[in-house]
């Protein structure tokens, strides 16, 4: 199976920082990755996909990157609705595998 | 627009049965391709499954974790999917969520997750 290693596990940031998250794969996947946003108590949210492809309606402040094994997800100008938890995700073959998560907190 | 509702969670017992349903709305569910995606308390996301329209084949696929304890199945003429979970175990507690499974676009629509507690 394919794994997924994010981090890191915990980012502060204040309003108005870059932001840069990294997944990487345990072998190559292509460009066939995703990152979902997740908020308390609520169900995740496609923010990209196939690793660069901006999910229709999410905030040009988010890009993604990478192929093959070594992925990032930057948030260009944090605002205050983006503190939440990322996962990166693989949609390689017949498996799918997330990270472990990255909470972005208020520093 | 697309909607998936999930169902059936609770409280179980370990080593009891249940079983999951998810609803599926505004989109060919015959064609569709879904998932079962779980996350326990405080946790990350865990993929438990995948399941392809049955026009693709309707292969299955499921995590190591619950590889021959879950069963993932559907019904096109119901438009729902099921998870029908046995030999629950303390480790299976989480919130099931069901999502779609586009082959290019990752899962863009997911449900509001049904939750599942084993315990004693």
């Amino acid at each position: 199976d394919i794994q997924m290693t994010q981090s890191p596990s915990t980012l502060s940031a204040s309003v108005g920082d870059r932001v840069t998250i990294t997944c990487r794969a345990s072998q190559s996947i292509s460009n066939w990755l995703a990152w979902y946003q997740q908020k308390p108590g609520k169900a995740p949210k496609l923010l990209i996909y196939k690793a660069s492809t901006l999910e229709s309606g999410v905030p040009s402040t988010f890009s993604g990157s990478g192929s093959g094994t070594d992925f990032t997800l930057t948030i260009s100008s944090l605002q205050p609705d983006d503190f939440a938890t990322y996962y990166c995700q693989q949609y390689n073959g017949f498996s799918r595998t997330f990270g472990q998560g990255t909470k972005v907190e208020v520093k | 627009e697309v909607h998936l509702v999930e169902s059936g969670g609770g409280l179980v017992k370990p080593g009891d049965s249940l079983r999951l349903s998810c609803a599926a709305s505004g989109l060919t569910f015959s064609r569709a391709w879904l998932n079962w995606v779980r996350q326990a308390p405080g946790k990350g996301l865990e993929w438990v499954g995948r399941n392809e329209g049955k026009v693709d084949g309707g292969t299955t696929n499921y995590a190591a974790p619950v590889k021959g304890r879950f069963i993932i199945s559907r019904d096109d003429s119901k438009d729902t999917l099921y998870l029908q979970m046995n030999s629950l175990k303390a480790e299976d507690t989480a919130v099931y969520y069901c999502t779609t499974d586009h082959g290019v676009r990752g899962s863009d629509v997911w449900g509001q997750g049904t939750m599942v507690t084993v315990s004693s």
